[in-house]
């Protein structure tokens, strides 16, 4: 059972376009949803996260959108560069560090 | 330069024989953990530690056995390997144990022939 999932599983944008990363979890008691980058070769990295209070996080050109009752959250990538070509992973956690992670999605910025 | 160390970075290991997989932060980190990433699924919790004591294992089998020495060691003994073992191991480390930002090692990539 796939407690968090995303979509799409890939993803193709040209430079300077939004990239829209979709996730979904079943746990409601989940209260900590952190996103993170990772690129061939290296371990994942946190990028930003967001608690479950909030409905929005900013940072740069990377915004989360978390909506509770829905149990979804999306990940917005403004102006996307190549150099965000990577995979993203949006994961969960309730109170611990045991963090449950989604499937990922492969995202490709194209120049 | 890393903060968390992992060796070896690829390992090629025989079906039946066992292997210790290496990790050591230097975050000052109080917290340790280890995760699996394989082609079938996406990253899977296996263990964390906090102050050297076992804190949680979501790993069914025995043959897959942490080993802390230090507090910011954390070394993964695998016994019996199987073909399905076959994955990256990433070890990762936290200031505390609750919500906070978890840093990954660079990984071991594990392969059993």
């Amino acid at each position: 059972q796939q407690q968090v999932r995303q979509s799409p599983q890939s993803l193709t944008v040209w430079e300077g376009e939004t990239a829209i990363l979709n996730c979904s979890y079943e746990n409601s008691a989940f209260d900590y949803f952190p996103w993170y980058q990772q690129f061939p070769g290296e371990g994942p990295a946190l990028l930003i996260a967001i608690r479950s209070v909030s409905d929005k996080k900013e940072d740069g050109r990377f915004t989360i959108f978390f909506n509770k009752r829905e149990k979804k959250l999306s990940l917005h990538i403004t102006d996307s560069q190549p150099g965000d070509s990577a995979t993203y992973f949006c994961a969960a956690s309730r109170n611990t560090n045991k963090v449950v992670f989604g499937t990922g999605t492969r995202l490709q910025v194209l120049p | 330069d890393p903060k968390i160390i992992q060796k070896p970075k690829y390992l090629v290991a025989v079906t039946g024989s066992e292997k210790i997989l290496i990790c050591e932060q230097y975050l000052g980190h109080n917290a340790m953990y280890w995760y699996r990433q394989s082609a079938k699924k996406p990253l899977e919790f296996m263990f964390s530690y906090s102050y050297q004591k076992l804190m949680d294992n979501q790993t069914a089998s025995s043959r897959f056995q942490p080993q802390s020495s230090k507090k910011n060691h954390l070394d993964l003994q695998i016994t019996a390997l199987k073909p399905d073992d076959s994955a990256t191991y990433f070890c990762a480390s936290s200031p505390g144990t609750s919500n906070t930002e978890v840093f990954f090692g660079k990984g071991t990539r594990l392969t059993v022939v």
